[in-house]
């Protein structure tokens, strides 16, 4: 079956500009988690939805950061004014609501100028 | 806050050289642990869920358990193949039915030919 997708699969944006980055989870997944990824590094998170809301966005890094889900469908990620330091693999996770297992689409590399 | 402590940071070994990994957690009210294998340039694959201590999961060379503090994946007479950062995370209820997931840092394991 049709796993997480997520678009564009790499972003290079100059410093200042905005980015929204998408997330199209598996069908009947209400939740929907956004990670962090720096090169080299562990996993960050982000954001959790269940269905379109926001329980938990106490890993968004600063105000710049947002995001958005449409019912139990597609999220955006939205970083505004974007750094240097926000360039990372930015990878959402669709999960099964029982067993909790994620899957992780591909990530979009982000690489900010 | 829960936390989850992964060693070694990198492990090389030879092939057919067997290990095993290690996953230490500290949470309240564990409600499952995950291992999952990320490639470069990939998102992380899911491999095994472990619910309660004694439990094992086997796939191929892998074998998963976990006991009330630790989780090891043993990796055994591993091929070039198996090379990959192995990842480790924990879920554990919150209140209103939250599902938190916290993830290690990982181990990148490189089998040599």
């Amino acid at each position: 079956g049709a796993g997480v997708s997520q678009s564009p699969s790499n972003k290079v944006t100059e410093k200042g500009k905005d980015v929204e980055l998408r997330c199209d989870p598996i069908s009947g997944h209400t939740a929907l988690y956004w990670y962090r990824q720096r090169l080299g590094q562990g996993l960050e998170f982000l954001i959790y939805f269940q269905g379109n809301s926001a329980p938990d966005k106490s890993g968004l890094p600063s105000d710049r950061f947002s995001a958005e889900r449409t019912g139990e469908s597609v999220s955006t990620l939205t970083i505004q004014r974007t750094q240097q330091e926000d360039s990372a693999v930015y990878l959402c996770a669709s999960t099964d609501p029982s067993p909790y297992t994620q899957y992780f689409g591909p990530g979009t590399r982000l690489t900010v100028l | 806050e829960d936390q989850v402590t992964q060693s070694p940071e990198a492990l090389r070994l030879q092939e057919g050289e067997s290990s095993s990994l290690n996953c230490s957690y500290t949470v309240s009210g564990l409600r499952g642990l995950f291992w999952y294998r990320q490639d470069p340039g990939k998102g992380p694959e899911f491999l095994f869920t472990l619910y309660s201590a004694g439990e094992e999961k086997e796939k191929e060379r892998l074998k998963a358990t976990l006991t009330k503090k630790e989780s090891f994946l043993h990796i055994t007479a591993p091929k070039p193949e198996d090379s990959a950062t192995y990842l480790c995370a924990v879920q554990a209820s919150r209140s209103g039915g939250y599902q938190k997931v916290t993830f290690g840092t990982g181990t990148k394991l490189q089998v040599i030919p």
